[in-house]
Order: structure tokens, then sequence, then C-alpha cells
């Protein structure tokens, strides 16, 4: 069965550092992968997806990048943070998309950061 | 105009009783529909696929009204472990990338 592994589950970071969340899924080849982020009360925001190793694209212009360097894995990075990149990053994964159909996507657990 | 509108709820229920959730959704074009729920601090977690014939799993059932753009969730007897937020999902046209949009999300509480 298809698993996916996302951490840290926790983060609290000052203004101005690094990021680095990391994603990984097991039990599936080539999957579509997906970074959102989830405002305190508020609804998904898609951030970044990736239909390929290497292929990334974008929804939102800000200070964050995504990069997929293996088939499974993807990275999600800041190189300054700032107060408003508070949030629940969820990292999803689905099967391409196959039979007329989109396929459902399914969660990590998540990563929440708080940046002070 | 957003892609997926819910009513946010909050929506209050002793167990036992039938609530149900309705959600639109603006492009017509959409080919793919999922009941999604989530409890407090937690992950997404896919609660059951929308057909156009309608489906049902238990004590929910899921309805789609292509011509009115229209998905609706109906709970039947109710449990305290339905509390939770529950998200309408709309796909896009179909293409090979599998977009979804999440609506806000409906907060359900199920009283003792």
């Amino acid at each position: 069965s298809q698993t996916i592994h996302q951490w840290p589950a926790t983060l609290v970071q000052p203004v101005g550092s690094p990021l680095s969340l990391e994603c990984t899924v097991e039990g599936t080849s080539n999957p579509n992968l997906y970074w959102y982020r989830q405002a305190a009360g508020r609804g998904l925001q898609l951030l970044f997806y990736s239909v390929g190793i290497g292929q990334i694209s974008s929804e939102v212009p800000q200070n964050l990048s995504a990069s997929r360097p293996q088939d499974r894995q993807f990275i999600l990075s800041s190189k300054k943070l700032l107060l408003s990149d508070s949030g629940f990053y969820l990292c999803a994964w689905s099967d391409a998309f196959g039979t007329g159909r989109n396929q459902p996507q399914h969660f990590g657990d998540g990563t929440r950061l708080s940046i002070l | 105009r957003k892609e997926v509108e819910q009513d946010p709820g909050p929506f209050n229920v002793p167990e036992g009783a039938t609530v149900a959730f309705n959600c639109t959704y603006s492009n017509s074009a959409s080919q793919s529909f999922f009941w999604y729920r989530q409890d407090c601090r937690k992950e997404p977690k896919l609660l059951m696929s929308v057909y156009s014939s309608g489906n049902e799993d238990g004590r929910f059932t899921a309805q789609l009204n292509r011509a009115s753009q229209y998905i609706s969730l109906l709970i039947r007897d109710s449990k305290l472990s339905d509390s939770a937020t529950y998200l309408c999902v709309v796909s896009d046209r179909g293409s090979t990338l599998g977009r979804l949009y999440f609506g806000r999300g409906t907060q359900l509480t199920v009283w003792p």
C-alpha cells in the first residue's frame, strides 16, 4: 500500500531563517506531488505541484520554492522566512490522471510551522 | 468568484441526527468530485468520491447535480466521532495535472 511521510511535524523558526521541509512517498511510481499551506482558520492553498522529476509548477509567487530531486521526494524550501509564512504545510500525492477522471489526493500528516 | 463554495457552518447536531452539507462549484467542465474530512489540527482525509449517479457508504450519501453544479453530503445517525470539518473538493477539466480545488469546509459538531 502507498504511504506518505512528511517531516518535521512541528517547527519553530525565526524570521529570516531558511526552511526545508521534506516529503516522501512509498508504494507508487511517478505520482503527482503537491505542497499546500493552510493558514489558521483558512482553506487549503496550493503552493506547488509536480508531475515528474525536476518538473515544478508554482501557483503563487512568494519566497518559497520546491524541488523534486527524485521520483518520490518533494522538498519545500525558503531562503528567508517571513512572518506570513506561518501555517500548516501539507504534502500530498495522487496517481497520475487516468480513465478520464482526476484521482483523489492523499495527504501527509503535515508540518505546523510557526515563525517568530 | 471562488471555484468551490460551502456554508462554513458551524452545524451543531445531537447524536443520531441527520445532517446535510451543500457545496456549489463554478467550473461546469469539472469531472471529479470528492468529500474530505479534516479533524482539528490534522490533515484532510478522503471520505468518499462522488459519482454522477450518487453513491452511498454506510451512513454517508453523496449526490451530484451537474445541471445545478451542486454537490451534497448527507450523514445519517450522526456519531460523536463525526465531529470534524468536511471539505468539498472539485477537479479542474481533467488535465494530466489532477488539479483539485478545495472548499473552505463546513464545520460539524455532534453533541451527546
